[in-house]
């Protein structure tokens, strides 16, 4: 029972550079999230999926986008990396709210 | 801007008292209350759920919520070492949570 699944754990990356964090979800939730949690700061939403086909923005969208693949994957995608998105990514799921995250991706953008 | 304020701690509870977690919050229209756990280096975990006035309880742990007040709270009882932890205070609708920076609590033996 995987629950949710980040790819990949860590990433280090230079100014500039784009890359996909994957997540995927066994569950059959509806509703799928990015957070990115910040040293002494709580999780900060980035974008939600409340349901395939659907996404909306958080309290921190710009830098990012995102794509619901499917029920099961929502992916977060940073087109031009910039040193302020240097953070740990949560991805979660659950059928209201985030009730199941994933391990996490620790990001470092150089 | 919509605000959740929590003490960030460190809080530090002999093992086997009552750890009390406050937590407050700004837009009196929220609906939904949450507790997460998050060990360090760890994912958040979610602990309790509350959403109308009163207490809930589950276990060792009881959430209490005072809409009037803009207050909820979390009660661990008989504290154990396992639950030195970040406690993630939530507030919001359904999907958009607004979550404190969460407060450092630690279990003395």
């Amino acid at each position: 029972n995987a629950g949710v699944t980040q790819t990949p754990k860590f990433q280090v990356l230079k100014t500039g550079q784009s890359m996909t964090l994957q997540c995927a979800q066994d569950m059959n939730h509806n509703s799928m999230y990015w957070y990115r949690q910040d040293p002494g700061m709580g999780l900060r939403l980035i974008y939600y999926s409340a349901s395939e086909g659907t996404t909306d923005k958080g309290e921190v969208p710009n830098g990012y986008n995102v794509s619901r693949l499917n029920k099961r994957e929502f992916s977060l995608r940073l087109e031009s990396a910039a040193p302020s998105q240097t953070s740990v990514y949560f991805c979660a799921s659950g059928a209201y709210q985030p009730q199941h995250f994933g391990d996490g991706t620790r990001l470092s953008i150089l | 801007q919509k605000e959740v304020e929590q003490n960030s701690g460190p809080l530090s509870v002999p093992e086997g008292a009552i750890a009390s977690l406050n937590c407050t919050y700004s837009d009196r229209v929220s609906q939904s209350f949450f507790w997460y756990r998050q060990y360090s280096g760890k994912s958040p975990e979610l602990i309790m759920s509350i959403y109308s006035n009163g207490d809930k309880e589950d276990g060792r742990f009881t959430a209490q919520l005072n809409k009037a007040s803009q207050y909820v709270s979390l009660l661990i009882r008989d504290s154990q070492p396992s639950d030195s932890a970040t406690y993630l205070c939530a507030v919001g609708g359904a999907q958009k949570l607004v979550f404190g920076q969460g407060t450092r609590l630690t279990i003395n033996p």
